[in-house]
């Protein structure tokens, strides 16, 4: 088992530029959650999806950020434009019918 | 809503010392609680759950927690810790399967030789 698998690892970006992160969730898991870590924050979840469809997107911070489910195997969190208070580690993980979540390990962003 | 709160932020202790990292959480429904540990560049490592049943739980590595419904705990204990424990221990709670899980702001451990 491969388990959650995101990319890039290590994102670097001017201000203002579009950023794209991936996440490939665990084969056969039906939900799947994007968390946000900060050292003032620390983890946020942003936003989750059960069987591709969002259910709750109350924590993504702005308009400028968006996310995506297409299928079973492929996510996407897209921020447009992206700021330096965007800079964080990002996570994905994933679950099935179960309340502990398999995280991936990470896409650390630095927007400068 | 559901809420996590760890006491401590840091923890030092001495290599083969024991360790305690306490949890408190806040529900209006039952709870599933569990404990995740991330090492440095690294995602969050399930550490053990509890779901139901016996309110010891047993974890990887040789770390437990103790569910107490009363006190509304669930602190993370391990009898002899390694410099390897060095890490983040975060406690969670989640209302029910599929719900997303709600994060402490963790706790730093570090073991020193």
């Amino acid at each position: 088992d491969a388990g959650v698998i995101q990319s890039p690892r290590h994102e670097v970006t001017e201000m203002g530029q579009e950023v794209t992160l991936r996440c490939k969730p665990i084969s056969g898991h039906n939900s799947l959650f994007w968390y946000r870590q900060t050292m003032m924050r620390g983890l946020e979840l942003l936003i989750y999806f059960n069987n591709n469809v969002p259910i709750d997107d109350s924590g993504m911070p702005e308009d400028r950020f968006s996310a995506k489910m297409p299928n079973a195997s492929f996510s996407t969190l897209k921020i447009q434009p992206s700021e330096p208070r965007d800079s964080a580690v990002y996570f994905c993980a994933s679950s099935f019918s179960r309340p502990e979540a398999f995280f991936g390990q990470g896409t650390r962003l630095t927007v400068v | 809503a559901q809420s996590v709160t760890q006491l401590d932020s840091q923890v030092p202790v001495f290599e083969e010392a024991p360790v305690e990292l306490r949890c408190n959480y806040s529900s209006s429904v039952s709870v599933y609680l569990f404990w995740y540990v991330q090492y440095p560049n690294q995602g969050l490592q399930l550490l053990l759950k509890y779901l139901s049943g016996s309110t010891l739980v047993k974890g990887i590595n040789g770390f437990e927690a103790e569910f107490n419904k009363s006190q509304t705990s669930f602190h993370l204990r391990k009898p002899s810790v390694h410099i390897s424990d060095t890490a983040e221990y975060f406690c969670a709670v989640s209302g029910s399967g599929n719900t997303p899980l709600v994060f402490g702001k963790g706790t730093r451990l570090s073991v020193i030789a």
